[in-house]
């Protein structure tokens, strides 16, 4: 079975302090994703990513970064957390094809106070 | 990318069949059309595909329309665990493998 773990289920961290949240995949997946998901706003695009050292913008990529250094690893960066950053983040992996199915991790519940 | 429109919830009672209906009259001819569903305090996950043709897998079957603006996700005995927010999605052929998610259909199975 494909495995999607992220670091943590729940994070709390104050205001401006640099947040990591990690994620791995054990299925050499070229694509890998990251989401954040609130309530009445359903699951939002921040980045993506092809293959190593390489990202692409998703829908919402204001105050994130990430970092791919290695294929199976996929890190999203809050280089300042804001409170408006508190959501439920969601990391996804699929295999290079057109129209496969994305792999999601069980999420990260971020608070920031 | 194309857009789909669902109910925003619906009910159903237990072990009976469950169709959840899904509108995207502007689908193009290369789009496929996904469902996946995100159980309570889950990451989504994947539950079928399909292009033109019905189709059936272990956990559900997708009928789509002739004129394939619309189609209907059957779950054929709908337990109490299969509670979740189901997506309707689009997803084209080209390589960008990103999914944009809409907001769901909420199904409540009564029990």
């Amino acid at each position: 079975d494909v495995k999607v773990t992220q670091s943590s289920r729940y994070l709390v961290k104050r205001t401006g302090e640099k947040v990591f949240l990690e994620c791995v995949q054990d299925m050499d997946h070229e694509n890998m994703f990251w989401y954040r998901q609130d309530p009445g706003l359903g699951l939002r695009l921040i980045y993506f990513s092809y293959d190593v050292k390489m990202k692409e913008k998703g829908d919402i990529p204001e105050g994130y970064s990430v970092s791919r250094e290695k294929k199976e690893r996929f890190s999203l960066i809050l280089e300042s957390a804001s409170t408006n950053q508190t959501s439920m983040y969601l990391c996804a992996s699929s295999l290079a094809v057109r129209t496969g199915e994305q792999y999601f991790g069980p999420g990260t519940r971020l608070t920031v106070t | 990318d194309a857009k789909t429109t669902q109910p925003n919830s619906m009910e159903s009672n237990e072990e009976e069949p469950v169709h959840l209906p899904c509108n995207h009259s502007t689908i193009s001819g290369t789009d496929y059309i996904h469902w996946y569903r995100q159980l309570p305090s889950q990451g989504p996950e994947y539950v079928i595909h399909g292009l033109t043709s019905n189709v059936n897998n272990r956990m559900a079957s997708l009928a789509i329309a002739e004129d394939r603006k619309s189609s209907t996700l059957i779950l054929h005995r709908a337990t109490l665990r299969d509670a979740a927010v189901y997506y309707c999605i689009l997803r084209a052929m080209n390589r960008d493998d990103k999914i944009i998610f809409g907001k769901g259909t909420r199904l409540h199975i009564l029990p």
